[in-house]
């Protein structure tokens, strides 16, 4: 069935500093690839999507793109800040079902 | 798009009691689905709600524990039966807009952050 790897947290970060969270997956078809964030105490919401294969997602100053060849879609963004301390989980969706990555913790320190 | 208003978005219960939890969308929407996010995890999908028929349960969760209704296509219960303390969570009710064939994004709740004493 469908999977989600994900990089395991926590990640710590000063500000300004360059972020990856990696993200690998495995599944049939062709899924549609997110990232969701979510903020401390409250729900999810989505960062950025790709539906096929080579497209970036971006939001925010993140971006992720969807590589078929390695089955990743790694999160980056090239200057934290302290408002993106949060949860950042991966999914993919598949068939009427998404299925989410165990998340990563990030905290960016001032 | 959709908006999604779960409530209560906290409760603290008691030990071998039952809660409901309802999820109502701004919109018509085909795929309904419960969540459950234990403290520190991440999400796991515990059933899709369908509507006008018995819900779709994920291994490990069962109707009886997790009663599910669909009564129309804006809105779902779900009720954590004789709940224990394992049962705290954060429940999230999400909708994938559309036909929800396949690779559409998920719209999620607030959620319902439950604590069981």
């Amino acid at each position: 069935g469908d999977s989600v790897t994900q990089m395991e947290g926590p990640v710590t970060l000063s500000e300004e500093a360059f972020l990856t969270i990696n993200c690998t997956y495995t599944a049939t078809g062709y899924p549609s690839l997110f990232w969701y964030v979510q903020y401390p105490g409250e729900g999810l919401q989505l960062l950025l999507k790709a539906t096929k294969a080579d497209d970036k997602g971006s939001n925010k100053g993140f971006e992720a793109t969807y590589r078929k060849e390695t089955t990743s879609f790694h999160l980056e963004k090239g200057s934290v800040q302290v408002s993106d301390s949060a949860v950042y989980f991966c999914a993919l969706g598949g068939y009427q079902k998404v299925t989410f990555g165990t998340g990563t913790k990030l905290q960016v320190i001032p | 798009s959709a908006v999604i208003s779960q409530k209560p978005s906290r409760d603290i219960c008691q030990r071998g009691t039952s809660l409901t939890i309802q999820c109502q969308v701004d919109s018509q929407v085909t795929m309904m689905f419960w969540y459950r996010q234990q403290p520190g995890q991440s999400l796991t999908l515990i059933a899709t709600a369908n509507q006008g028929s018995e819900a779709t349960y994920e291994s490990g969760f069962v109707i009886d524990k997790f009663p599910i209704s669909r009564p129309n296509l804006t809105f779902s219960t779900l009720t954590v039966s004789n709940m224990s303390p394992e049962d705290s969570s954060i429940y999230l009710c999400s909708v994938l807009p559309g036909q929800g064939s396949s690779g559409g994004e998920l719209f999620f709740g607030e959620g319902s952050r439950l604590t069981v004493l």
